[in-house]
């Protein structure tokens, strides 16, 4: 089993629409997770971090829950511009460990 | 954020040859990282580099394939050795976000990447 999963994708979906990404991690001792994007031929940019209380940020809601090893993203109103993949990241601990998922590609459709 | 500078941006190479990736940061930081990207997957941590010691290599990578230098704080160079077609990707150089200049706040600041493509 890897140790960060995400949903497979490619997701395509219309302009406006409500898009969900899910992930799961293999480590219970993991302290800290992010959702970082990556737009094609660039370098990953973090998008937002994951609190357990879950976190807001404009369209963007993260979920993280523990018991399960799930984290979640939720986009609302998607536009064009949030084309890209999402990866699901977590690390064990402040230094070096950090686990990138395989990645969710999304789409964007006019 | 951090300002890191990669470079080459892109190369390409003939396999037994090397390449020699640079990176910048601009801010004095403990640790720099190594990532690799290949074609249609996620990132893969190579190695971490630190400064004043041997870097550390993470489990499939070896020193002798992907030597790392540290000789100071905003400065690493990555080399890929005896390149085979396998070894095209992206190479990423990052380093992790300082809060206050002091505290590590988890989240990890990357270089542009350096794509080889090895023939």
């Amino acid at each position: 089993r890897k140790e960060v999963e995400q949903d497979p994708g490619p997701f395509n979906v219309p302009e406006g629409a409500t898009v969900a990404f899910n992930c799961t991690y293999s480590n219970s001792a993991s302290q800290s997770f992010f959702w970082y994007r990556q737009d094609c031929r660039k370098e990953p940019k973090l998008l937002m971090s994951v609190y357990s209380s879950g976190n807001e940020d404009g369209r963007f809601t993260a979920q993280l829950n523990r018991a399960s090893q799930y984290i979640s993203l939720l986009i609302r109103d998607s536009k064009l511009s949030d084309s890209a993949t999402y990866l699901c990241v977590v690390n064990g601990d402040y230094g070096q460990n950090f686990v990138f998922g395989p990645g969710t590609r999304l789409s964007v459709l006019p | 954020s951090a300002v890191i500078s990669q470079k080459p941006s892109r190369d390409i190479c003939q396999r037994g040859t090397s390449l020699t990736i640079q990176c910048q940061v601009d801010s004095q930081v403990t640790m720099m990282f190594w990532y690799r990207q290949q074609p249609g997957q996620s990132l893969t941590l190579i190695a971490t580099a630190n400064q004043g010691s041997e870097a550390t290599y993470e489990s499939g990578f070896v020193i002798d394939k992907f030597p790392i230098s540290r000789p100071n704080l905003t400065f690493s160079t990555l080399t890929v050795s005896n390149l085979s077609p396998e070894d095209s990707s992206i190479y990423l150089c990052s380093q992790m976000a300082l809060a206050g200049g002091i505290t590590n706040t988890g989240e990890l600041f990357f270089g542009e990447g350096s794509r080889l493509t090895v023939l």
